[in-house]
């Protein structure tokens, strides 16, 4: 199985400032990429999708992809004490299985 | 918004009896899956499930766990004969046919004694 590697954090920012998360991939032929959010005790949301190299953006979300270094990120600007949660990195393997990484747990301090 | 509806939200269970965990999918979505999440783990594929048939399952679902769609609506996962170690969060999850990424139920929290 391909395999989709998180910082498990904690990664701990102060209110207001710019979250940066990060993720890495083995697959080199993946096309699409998913970020989720997932509370405590509760289901992953999605957030953001991308699929084309470069940057997408959100509200305070964007995502970043670089495809020739198998990475894709997630910025949050302007962080609230709500986006304290586990940001889980997708990827999709074949038609339709996504592959989760361990996850990065934020901590926004305010 | 539309949501993805799962029940019960917490099933126990003694070691060697079955469970069905239900699900109800988003009404226009074509595809179904369930993934599980052992605590303090990564979320796991089980099974995907398109026209009506399995169109993909990985190492875990094996010959105890099946899956149906009784009635068009419903989408269940039965576990025939549970052990220690099936104990997870249980995600049913729908994706419609723009591919956008899934929609995850709230999840059957079970716990095998």
């Amino acid at each position: 199985q391909k395999e989709v590697e998180q910082n498990s954090g904690p990664l701990s920012v102060p209110e207001g400032a710019i979250a940066s998360l990060n993720c890495t991939y083995s697959d080199r032929g993946s096309q699409s990429f998913f970020w989720y959010r997932q509370y405590s005790g509760k289901s992953p949301e999605l957030i953001m999708f991308i699929y084309s190299n470069g940057d997408k953006e959100d509200g305070r979300f964007t995502a970043q992809l670089n495809k020739a270094s198998q990475y894709v990120s997630l910025l949050i600007r302007d962080s609230q004490p709500s986006d304290s949660a586990t940001y889980l990195c997708a990827v999709k393997e074949g038609a339709q299985k996504l592959v989760f990484g361990q996850g990065t747990r934020l901590t926004i301090n305010p | 918004e539309p949501e993805v509806t799962q029940t019960p939200s917490h099933q126990v269970t003694q070691m060697g009896q079955e469970v069905i965990l239900r699900c109800v999918p988003i009404s226009n979505h074509l595809y179904f899956y369930w993934y599980r999440q052992i605590l303090g783990q990564k979320v796991e594929f089980l099974v995907s499930f398109y026209n009506n048939e399995i169109s993909e399952k990985s190492e875990i679902f094996d010959d105890q766990f099946s899956v149906e769609r009784p009635d068009g609506s419903n989408f269940t996962l039965k576990i025939r004969s549970t052990k220690l170690e099936d104990s997870a969060m249980y995600f049913c999850a729908s994706m419609g046919l723009r591919n956008y990424g899934y929609t995850f139920g709230s999840g059957t929290r079970l716990t095998v004694v």
